[in-house]
């Protein structure tokens, strides 16, 4: 059965900290991986996306890893800030099928002061 | 640039109660996704369509109609509401099936 698990499902962490993400999945055959940030009340928005041939991508402050082999990804977040509070899912394709994309359930980050 | 507006935004039904969740993307994307987003649990794809005039069942589709008359517009449906239907319903559009989806504000269903 295709599944994303991720983990911790929640988060807190002091402003200015660093934090990461973890994400597992068993969906195949593996097409792409996306890190996607939620703000509460908010629709989803895209921060990553990584295929089978990338091991790492960076977008800011937000870098994100994977591992095909393992089929484990990471979301590391550096120099935290209060803007960041906000749910990251991450959300596995399978080749071809826009019925296989699958969202895991997200860990809820809250930054403090 | 709006991108993807959804309306309404809140929706309070009684069981039993017909309602139609209009989604609206400025793109020209071919592909646009209706999820719902329960407490707890992953966005899950309700149904979806690759292009005007096609429509295709998600991973729950029971409960759910939609339509896709034209390009820019993805109508889901919901003949007789139940409880079970109360969640967040957010609206998505990407190229492709590989690409990012850009995603409404969502709109929030009671169902009582």
């Amino acid at each position: 059965k295709n599944q994303v698990e991720q983990s911790p499902q929640s988060l807190i962490i002091l402003e200015g900290k660093n934090c990461t993400l973890q994400c597992n999945y068993t969906v195949s055959p593996f097409s792409n991986l996306r890190w996607y940030k939620q703000d509460t009340g908010r629709g989803p928005v895209s921060l990553t996306i990584m295929t089978f041939s990338e091991n790492t991508k960076s977008n800011g402050r937000y870098t994100a890893t994977l591992d095909a082999d393992t089929k484990q990804s990471s979301l590391h977040i550096t120099a935290s800030q209060l803007s960041d509070s906000a749910s990251y899912i991450c959300v596995v394709s399978a080749r071809s099928s826009a019925s296989k994309i699958i969202f895991g359930s997200g860990t809820r980050l809250s930054i403090r002061p | 640039n709006a991108g993807v507006t959804q309306t309404p935004k809140f929706r309070v039904l009684k069981t039993g109660q017909s309602m139609t969740l209009l989604c609206a993307q400025d793109m020209n994307h071919e592909y646009m996704y209706w999820y719902r987003q329960d407490p707890g649990m992953g966005l899950r794809l309700i149904h979806y369509s690759v292009g005007e005039g096609t429509t295709a069942k998600g991973e729950v589709p029971d409960g759910y109609n939609v339509s896709r008359l034209k390009k820019q517009n993805f109508l889901l449906g919901l003949e007789s509401a139940a409880p079970s239907q109360t969640s967040v319903y957010f609206c998505a559009s990407s190229t492709n099936v590989f690409d990012e989806q850009f995603f409404g504000p969502g709109t929030r269903l009671t169902v009582l």
